[in-house]
């Protein structure tokens, strides 16, 4: 079975400096995995997605993930953070329901996010 | 662009109470799911369902029960409520295939007292 791992709970950054929100996985072979945005008292949004093409993925809002075979690892990034950035961020993976054949998407924890000014 | 819509946003019930949330697509997706959020818990799987007229049991699927109406409606029903559900319910559908995002409703927040 597949899991996912934010190594992180709580990430703080000053406004313009770099992020970095980290995500480990597991799995048994080539996975799809996400990062989806949740700001407060509202739904998931799709940042970004691998699905074994490129292995470096421009998300929106300027995010960017690299899948990492060897390390098993699939980090966010931004460059220069922004006040809007504050939010929940959660790393998943998508595997097959062996028995449906439909697909089930594994979420991490969360890394909450804080911009100071 | 409506995408996932889920009704009702806020609801309080007591103990004991029933109801229904009620979730729609319009993407003409065959995947279903329902999910439940807690602190520090992320996301996880109540019940999903694969295709109109299939549904299986997620991670934590005791309490509640589904119907897939067709292929767009997917709902879910507390039988009895318990304090324990209260939380943060979200709808998702998905399309075919490994790659394929998900995506979710507003998600609609359910306190049992």
């Amino acid at each position: 079975a597949q899991s996912v791992t934010q190594l992180d709970s709580h990430v703080s950054v000053s406004e313009g400096t770099p992020v970095l929100l980290r995500c480990n996985y597991s799995s048994s072979y080539s996975p799809s995995l996400f990062w989806y945005v949740q700001h407060p008292n509202k739904g998931l949004q799709l940042l970004l997605k691998y699905t074994s093409a490129a292995t470096l993925v421009k998300g929106i809002n300027g995010f960017e993930a690299e899948f990492k075979k060897s390390e098993t690892s699939f980090h966010l990034t931004k460059p220069s953070a922004h006040m809007s950035d504050a939010a929940e961020y959660f790393c998943v993976v998508s595997e097959v329901f062996r028995v449906s054949g439909t697909y089930k998407y594994i979420f991490g924890t969360g890394t909450r996010l804080k911009v100071l000014a | 662009n409506a995408g996932v819509t889920q009704t009702p946003k806020f609801q309080v019930l007591k103990t004991g109470q029933s109801m229904t949330l009620q979730c729609a697509q319009d993407m003409n997706h065959n995947s279903m799911y329902w999910y439940r959020q807690d602190p520090g818990m992320g996301l996880r799987l109540i019940y999903y369902s694969a295709s109109e007229g299939t549904t299986d049991k997620g991670e934590v699927p005791n309490g509640y029960n589904v119907s897939r109406l067709n292929k767009r409606e997917f709902s879910l029903r507390l039988e009895s409520a318990a304090p324990s559900q209260t939380s943060v319910y979200f709808c998702a559908s998905s399309g075919d295939g490994s790659g394929n995002t998900i995506y979710f409703g507003e998600g609609s927040w359910l306190t049992v007292v």
